[in-house]
């Protein structure tokens, strides 16, 4: 089955330090993958998404890569501040002819200390 | 703008009790969506709808029920709840794709079940 893992242990860095993140899946391969955030007691909000033929994607301070033959996708956060703590989730799209559905991995928590 | 708006934001029942949750969206997105949320297992699809009239079971549908009443609704039942479906539930929606859609959610219903 399609199986989606990210780092359960919380991420500490300290302010001003890039944050990567690591999501892992196996036995399939998504035509998209997608990055949220979320806060305590919020929703999921999207960040970025990143196609297949893509190996790279910015926005800003944050960048991904998708990398279809190691199956992973990293996540990284560039002269992180302590605004940008919070739990951080990939979604890779599952398949082809599944309409909207994406797998969501259970996140890594992100803790930005001054 | 309001976005994906849930009601209610906390309930307690009691094991047996019925319920709806109510899901509300303004962005005449035709996908929406309901997910579960539990420590350590990420954001679970319960039932999908990919437009009005249509609706699709998702990873964990057992238990639950859903109306697709309008486009812009999209309610949740819990028919006889029990104490495994206590949880935080989210309603999401997109734009039609393959999920190559950012998915825009509410704040969720925390839901406990005694």
């Amino acid at each position: 089955s399609q199986k989606i893992e990210q780092n359960s242990e919380a991420l500490n860095i300290q302010e001003g330090k890039t944050a990567t993140l690591t999501c892992n899946y196996t036995n399939y391969s998504p035509a998209y993958l997608q990055w949220y955030r979320q806060d305590p007691g919020r929703g999921p909000v999207f960040l970025l998404l990143i196609r297949e033929n893509e190996k790279e994607k910015r926005k800003e301070r944050l960048k991904v890569t998708f990398d279809t033959t190691l199956k992973q996708s990293l996540f990284h956060i560039t002269a992180s501040q302590p605004a940008d703590s919070a739990t951080y989730l990939c979604a890779p799209s599952p398949s082809y002819n599944q309409g909207g559905k994406l797998i969501f991995g259970q996140g890594t928590e992100l803790s930005v200390k001054p | 703008n309001a976005g994906v708006t849930q009601t209610p934001k906390f309930q307690v029942l009691k094991t047996g009790q019925s319920m709806t949750l109510q899901c509300a969206q303004d962005m005449n997105h035709n996908s929406m969506y309901w997910y579960r949320q539990d420590p350590g297992m990420g954001l679970r699809l319960i039932y999908y709808s990919a437009s009005e009239g249509t609706t699709d079971k998702g990873e964990v549908p057992n238990g639950y029920n859903v109306s697709r009443l309008n486009k812009r609704e999209f309610s949740l039942r819990l028919e006889s709840a029990a104490p495994s479906q206590t949880s935080v539930y989210f309603c999401a929606s997109s734009k039609p794709g393959q999920g190559n859609q950012p998915q825009h959610f509410g704040d969720g219903t925390r839901l406990s079940i005694l």
